[in-house]
């Protein structure tokens, strides 16, 4: 069964500020399955990024993912205010269709 | 612009079924390209999908091995929405149950979870 695990577990930053995220998995994933949602508090999921570097209907050029196997990449090439929030990683090819455990970005 | 609007009790006792519904508007649960899922957030477990139902010529169901024999997921045609059974439930159920669609193309569901409800919080409890 694949284990997502994301790094680092929050992520100290000031706006205008790069964010590199990262997902690795516990066995090689099919990069066309591998997705990232930003979560904010009291919100459901928001889905950023689908098969590991494609954006999803409306999100800002600033977001992209990349990778494949077992790393993938979320990076935010200048933090907007609004981007401090939870992001997490998920496969969603096969059962178990599993998330990772999530990265805080915060305001340092 | 498709909407998916969750309804159902936020409060179950142990040992009872956790019954919730997942109401769409501007896509079809028949529809071809989707798939309705269910995911649960919780402190201890995270987010944990626990399966799916689509329409490809006839109706097919995706469950999570962790809950598999206490889950159901049926779509609803008449009134164009999906909903989840859970039985015998523990507080270990106790979290935010959330519906979703993924989009799907050629029988490939590639597009990730686009669309959420707005989240239910179970609590099981007597």
């Amino acid at each position: 069964e694949i284990v997502l695990t994301q790094s680092p577990g929050t992520l100290s930053l000031s706006p205008g500020e790069r964010a590199t995220l990262s997902c690795r998995a516990s066995q090689s994933v099919s990069s066309s399955f591998l997705a990232w949602y930003q979560q904010k508090p009291g919100q459901a999921p928001r889905l950023l990024i689908y098969g590991a570097s494609n954006r999803a209907t409306g999100i800002p050029d600033r977001f992209s993912g990349s990778g494949s196997g077992t790393d993938f990449t979320l990076t935010i090439s200048r933090l907007e205010p609004e981007d401090f929030a939870v992001y997490f990683c998920q496969q969603y090819g096969w059962s178990p269709r599993p998330f990772g455990q999530g990265t805080k970005v915060e305001i340092k | 612009q498709v909407q998916l609007q969750q309804s159902g009790p936020g409060l179950v006792k142990p040992s009872q079924t956790l019954s919730l519904t997942c109401a769409i508007s501007g896509d079809s649960v028949s529809s071809n390209s989707a798939a309705w899922n269910w995911i649960r957030q919780s402190p201890s477990r995270g987010l944990e999908w626990l399966g799916r139902t689509y329409y490809r010529s006839k109706w097919y169901y995706d469950y999570v091995v962790s809950v598999k024999s206490r889950i159901t997921i049926n779509p609803d045609t008449s009134k164009n929405q999906f909903s989840l059974q859970l039985n015998s439930v523990t507080p270990e159920d106790t979290a935010v149950y959330y519906c979703s669609r993924v989009g799907c193309s050629n029988g490939t569901c590639l597009d990730g979870m686009d669309v959420w409800g707005q989240g239910t919080t179970v609590t099981v409890s007597s």
